[in-house]
């Protein structure tokens, strides 16, 4: 099993509609949560970060978290053709520098 | 605009040959991160630097692969000899002590085809 797991997709969703992506992970004591936006051909950028159980919302982007579930997932709103990428999820543990990624949603908005 | 730099930024080489990347991180960071990226392994890290000193390089296969901090503007990662399942993308990222994803900061990216 791998340590972060993500659904490859490709995830299609219609412009103007919400986009669901979901990441569940293995170790129990991993406690700080990051979604990266991947354009194709480019380097990862982080969009969100979470640290409690519950939702965090920054614009149109929503994160969740439930870590007795293992669970963390982003929503965005109102979608646009400019959100089509790949979004990665990544996981550590408190002061530990090390990110462990998922393989990534490849997610395409369809105008 | 402070920005990670990476050179080269595409690099085709033959079997056998020695590969060479190098990152500049952001002038201030003294934590540094190499990872390499493939469509079925997805990101993983290679190994990271503080203060110039390597803290964990277990995800590098060692028989090929060797990363060095020269001095705290320059990081280095060499493949020797190459081989074609290296191939993939390489990122450099750098942030400060005790950064987390929130302030990880990646380069460009050097694209490696060994032929």
């Amino acid at each position: 099993q791998k340590e972060v797991e993500q659904n490859s997709g490709p995830l299609s969703v219609p412009e103007g509609a919400i986009a669901s992506l979901n990441c569940t992970y293995s170790d129990r004591v991993s406690q700080s949560f990051f979604w990266y936006r991947q354009y194709s051909g480019k380097s990862p950028e982080l969009i969100m970060s979470i640290y409690s159980n519950g939702d965090k919302e920054d614009g149109r982007f929503t994160a969740q978290l439930n870590k007795a579930s293992q669970y963390v997932s982003l929503l965005i709103r109102d979608s646009q053709p400019s959100d089509s990428a790949t979004y990665l999820c990544a996981v550590n543990n408190f002061g530990n520098e090390k990110l462990t990624f998922g393989t990534g949603t490849r997610l395409t908005i369809i105008p | 605009d402070a920005r990670v730099t990476q050179t080269p930024r595409h690099k085709v080489t033959e079997m056998g040959q020695e590969v060479t990347m190098r990152c500049q991180p952001i002038l201030g960071h003294n934590t540094v991160f190499w990872y390499r990226q493939t469509m079925m392994q997805g990101l993983e890290l290679l190994a990271y630097f503080r203060n110039r000193a390597p803290l964990d390089d277990s995800g590098m296969p060692k028989d090929r692969f060797s990363a060095e901090m020269p001095d705290a503007t320059l990081a280095t990662l060499k493949i020797q000899p190459s081989e074609p399942r290296d191939s993939a993308v390489y990122f450099c990222a750098s942030g400060l002590p005790g950064t987390s994803g929130e302030t990880q900061y990646f380069g460009p990216g050097t694209r490696l085809l060994v032929l």
